[in-house]
């Protein structure tokens, strides 16, 4: 089975400091990693992937994540906050592994970010 | 460019009674997917299809019924409604799970249930 945890549910920081949203999973094998964006009232949007290679992955509005294997975390990062990234974010995981077609998501960490 | 596109929005069901959400999409994507959104639980998986004609069930599947009979349109059946299908679902589609489309959704903008 494959999981991930969002051990916070809320995150809060003041605009023009850095940002940290944390993501741990658990897979069978090598992962594939994302982090997703979801504005009130919106469905989801991609931010970001790990497939392979570089453990820092660079995404969409200055977000980046860095790739952890032995502590089998994926944490999402900004090194200067917007309030305009207030908004839930999710990270999700998928085996390698064919057969498992689908992603697994977390619970969610809503970002407040005050200005 | 359309998207992904749920139909309706917004739904208020009685016990008992049923109801299709539809979903369609315009970028030919193989893979679709239905996931319902409860508050603080994240999204869980419901039904998913690789292609016209096949589909497959995800984590939370019980209640609830789907169709693929072209590449564009995955229905959401429930039957017989119940209150713990109140909640926000959400259609996704996918180019595909190799390496290059690996799994980036695209995602509806969600229809809200409430079932009373």
């Amino acid at each position: 089975a494959q999981s991930v945890a969002q051990p916070e549910d809320q995150v809060n920081v003041a605009e023009g400091n850095p940002l940290t949203v944390k993501c741990t999973y658990s897979v069978s094998g090598n992962p594939y990693l994302f982090w997703y964006v979801q504005y009130p009232n919106r469905g989801l949007q991609f931010l970001l992937k790990y497939i392979t290679g570089d453990n820092l992955v660079k995404g969409s509005y200055g977000f980046e994540a860095e790739f952890n294997k032995s502590q089998t975390s994926f944490h999402l990062k900004k090194p200067s906050a917007l309030v305009s990234d207030s908004a839930l974010y999710f990270c999700a995981v998928r085996a390698l592994t064919p057969g498992r077609r689908a992603l697994t998501f977390g619970s969610g960490t809503r970002l407040q970010v005050q200005p | 460019n359309a998207g992904v596109t749920q139909t309706p929005k917004f739904r208020i069901l009685k016990i008992g009674q049923s109801m299709t959400l539809q979903c369609a999409q315009d970028m030919n994507h193989n893979y679709m997917y239905w996931y319902r959104q409860d508050p603080g639980m994240g999204l869980k998986l419901i039904y998913y299809s690789v292609g016209a004609g096949i589909t497959d069930k995800g984590e939370v599947p019980n209640g609830y019924n789907v169709s693929r009979s072209t590449t564009e349109d995955f229905p959401l059946r429930l039957e017989l409604a119940a209150p713990s299908q109140t909640s926000v679902y959400f259609c996704a589609s996918s180019a595909g799970t190799g390496i290059s489309g690996a799994n980036v959704l695209t995602f509806g903008a969600g229809s809200r249930l409430t079932v009373l």
